[in-house]
């Protein structure tokens, strides 16, 4: 099953928000393996975190990541107006296969 | 840097076999895991499947029956056949280089499923 995510959050420039990721203990809490990913209309997908807490080069310091129990999330702070995107998470799951979040719409208000 | 390269939109009638290929370029694909992803209109992202190095593929188990993804060494391509396709496959495909986090990704290659 998909991985549950909020479908909006929304947030004023230079404010911080948190998305979260909810799976169950044969994915999300399971392993280590947690990424999350930043989509902007009628582009590919960019990797943001992976591997729970892990920040790819090139990707702003002002995205991290977390995981508690079943729980991930991700976390945006000093929000910019460029920020605004769709942002999906997903995780190895006990299966051998990979399961995506449904994804989350982040408003710049 | 690796990149992706996926071919432009595709028209498929129903029932027919759904075939794409992603091309490797500035690294070889003899490394790491390759996988397919796709996105129906307006909704969220799906895995579809992987392969690896050894040609050992993994897939999702709801498309399981209709999929294929197969290496091509030599041309540095993977390859991604979807048979007796329906509406319910149309969508962009994404090819992307890993195994449970992916990056890079290619641009997507949109399907269109219809008669």
């Amino acid at each position: 099953s998909a991985l549950t995510q909020p479908a909006s959050v929304s947030g004023s420039p230079g404010q911080s928000i948190t998305i979260s990721c909810t799976g169950t203990s044969s994915d999300v809490g399971g392993y280590h393996y947690v990424s999350w990913y930043q989509q902007h209309p009628g582009k590919a997908p960019k990797l943001m975190i992976y591997d729970v807490d892990n920040r790819p080069s090139g990707v702003s310091s002002r995205f991290s990541g977390s995981k508690s129990g079943n729980t991930a999330s991700l976390s945006i702070s000093g929000l910019q107006a460029e920020d605004e995107a769709d942002y999906y998470c997903n995780s190895y799951a006990s299966s051998r296969t990979v399961v995506f979040g449904g994804g989350t719409k982040l408003t710049v208000l | 840097q690796v990149q992706l390269q996926e071919p432009g939109p595709r028209l498929v009638k129903p029932s027919e076999t759904l075939s794409l290929t992603c091309t490797v370029s500035g690294g070889s694909i003899s490394s790491y895991y390759w996988t397919w992803i796709r996105q129906p209109p307006g909704k969220g992202l799906e895995w579809i499947g992987c392969v690896s190095t050894t040609g050992s593929t993994i897939y999702n188990p709801s498309l399981k029956s209709r999929v294929t993804v197969s290496l091509e060494t030599s041309k540095n391509q993977f390859s991604l056949e979807v048979t007796s396709v329906t509406s319910a496959d149309t969508a962009l495909y994404y090819c992307a280089r890993g195994r449970h986090w992916f990056d890079p990704w290619g641009q997507g290659t949109l399907v269109t499923v219809s008669s």
